[in-house]
C-alpha cells in the first residue's frame, strides 16, 4: 500500500531564509508526486508535480522540488521564503495503479517569522 | 475557467437535520473526490467518482452520509440526520488523471449545534 510521511509537522523560518519541508513515500510502482499548499481557510492548491522527465521540477510561487528515488523522497524547497508563504503544506502519492486517487501526507504548518 | 465549485460555503444546522453539500466540477475532469478536513482527524478521503461512478467508498464513516453523481458537472454528498462529530471543512475535489494532481474546491463549513 502506498503511503507518504511529512516527518515535520511544524516548521518555523525567518523571511527571507531559504526553506525545504520534507517528503518521504512508499509506492511500488514508478510514483506521481504532488506538494499541495493551503491557507487559512482555502482549499488546498496545486504548487508542483512530478510523473516523469527531469528529477527537478518547478512550481508555482518560487518552489521547486527534487525526486530521488533512491532515497524515497521529494522534498520541497524554496530559496528565499516570503511571509505569505505562511500556510501548511502537503505531499502526495500517486500512481499508474492507484486508479487515480492519490495518498496525502498528514501536512506540514510553516510559520515566518519577521 | 471558474475551478471547483462548492456549495454553500457555511453551513449551520441542528443536529438531526438532513445536509446537502454540492459540487460542479471543473469540466472534462472525469474524476471527483470528497473530503472532509478537521484538526483531530486531518484530511480524509470519503468517496471518490471516475466518470461518475463511485469508486472507493470505504471512507464514509456510516450509513448516515451518502454521496451522488447524476452527471459529470454535479455531485451532492448527503448527510442524514447530522450529529455534531459530523462538523468539519468538506472539500470537493476534481483531476483530469493520476497524473494531472487534484483541483480543489474552496470547501464548505459545516457546523451541527
Amino acid at each position: 500500500a502506498q503511503s507518504v510521511t511529512q516527518p515535520d509537522i511544524h516548521i518555523t523560518v525567518s523571511e527571507g531564509a531559504s526553506l525545504e519541508l520534507r517528503c518521504n513515500y512508499s509506492y511500488g510502482a514508478t510514483p506521481y508526486l504532488f506538494w499541495y499548499v493551503q491557507s487559512p481557510g482555502q482549499g488546498l492548491q496545486l504548487l508542483l508535480k512530478y510523473f516523469s522527465g527531469d528529477t527537478l521540477v518547478q512550481g508555482i510561487k518560487g518552489f521547486e522540488a527534487e525526486f530521488k528515488r533512491s532515497q524515497s523522497s521529494f522534498n520541497l524547497r524554496k530559496p528565499s521564503v516570503h511571509w505569505s508563504d505562511a500556510a501548511e503544506y502537503f505531499c502526495a502519492v500517486g500512481g499508474s495503479t492507484n486508479a487515480g486517487k492519490s495518498t496525502f501526507g498528514d501536512g506540514t504548518t510553516l510559520t515566518v517569522k519577521p | 475557467d471558474a475551478g471547483v465549485i462548492q456549495s454553500p460555503r457555511h453551513e449551520v444546522t441542528e443536529m438531526g437535520q438532513e445536509v446537502t453539500l454540492r459540487c460542479k466540477p471543473i469540466s472534462g475532469h472525469d474524476y471527483l473526490f470528497w473530503y472532509r478536513q478537521t484538526m483531530m482527524r486531518g484530511l480524509e478521503l470519503l468517496i471518490y467518482f471516475n466518470n461518475n461512478v463511485p469508486i472507493d467508498d470505504s471512507g464514509m464513516p456510516e450509513d448516515r452520509f451518502s454521496a451522488k453523481m447524476p452527471n459529470a458537472s454535479f455531485s451532492t454528498l448527503k448527510i442524514q440526520p447530522s450529529e455534531p462529530r459530523d462538523s468539519a471543512v468538506y472539500f470537493c475535489a476534481s483531476s483530469g488523471g493520476e497524473s494531472y494532481g487534484y483541483t480543489f474546491g474552496s470547501g464548505t463549513r459545516l457546523t451541527v449545534v
